[in-house]
């Protein structure tokens, strides 16, 4: 059985790092052809992805925001970990790892539970 | 605005019909990129519903089915149940973007 779960700050202020970690089971991130996201939702509002490690290490990041996130593995472990810097409040949202699945392009078939992050002052 | 088009909310009477389409381009759908669909219920994580276009995830009742066609794909529920009140997102790959993307998500109300 896949789970995930995020933990992390509830509040951050602006202009801070948000560190959030994914901790998961069921799997292992050195199979070949998995990897874990991370997806965000602003209150009210559509589903936007983040970033992406796959097995081997590759990484992915939504370009608009590639200069501010960074996405590491501990295999060890079974985490994953993002950080997002120079935070703002537009970037308050709830925060989702997700397990993607091996495919032709891989997709999150299993979702955490999700963590709301708010940014202000 | 999203990459992927979705009409905002969509109703239907308890055992009615009611579909929910998923317009893109040729960056994405039309490039071939498989199509999945999630279902979201209220104040929970997106669930997996349909998968790479129209195969039902594990557990997903057989009211639910997907198809796609050109750019565009749709999720049909047949037999609406209040249970299906949610929201619901289409996801594919987007070669523009170099990424997943998401449409901007259905309200499925059942009357």
């Amino acid at each position: 059985q896949i789970t995930l779960k995020e933990s992390g700050p509830a509040l951050v202020k602006p202009t801070q790092t948000l560190t959030l970690t994914c901790s998961f089971s069921g799997f292992s991130l050195s199979t070949s052809g998995l990897g874990v996201g991370w997806i965000r939702q602003p209150p009210g509002k559509a589903l936007e992805w983040l970033a992406l490690i796959y097995w081997d290490d590759h990484k992915r990041y939504r370009p608009s925001l590639k200069s501010r996130l960074t996405i590491t593995k501990d295999t060890s472990k079974n985490q994953v970990v993002l950080t997002m810097s120079n935070m703002d409040p537009v970037d308050t949202a709830t925060y989702y790892c997700a397990h993607f699945r091996e495919a032709a392009a891989i997709f999150p078939d299993h979702w955490g539970q999700g963590t709301l992050v708010t940014v202000s002052s | 605005q999203s990459v992927l088009t979705q009409p905002p909310s969509v109703s239907g009477a308890p055992g009615q019909r009611v579909t929910i389409s998923c317009t893109g381009g040729s960056s994405n759908i039309g490039a071939h990129f498989d199509v999945h669909w999630f279902q979201q219920l209220p104040g929970t994580a997106p669930k997996l519903l349909i998968y790479t276009n129209n195969i039902r995830a594990s557990g997903v009742p057989d009211r639910f089915s997907g198809s796609k066609s050109g750019t565009s794909a749709s999720l049909a529920i047949t037999g609406l149940q209040a249970e299906d009140e949610a929201d619901y997102y289409c996801q594919s790959y987007d070669t523009n973007l170099s990424g997943w993307i998401f449409g901007g998500g259905t309200k499925l109300t059942v009357l």
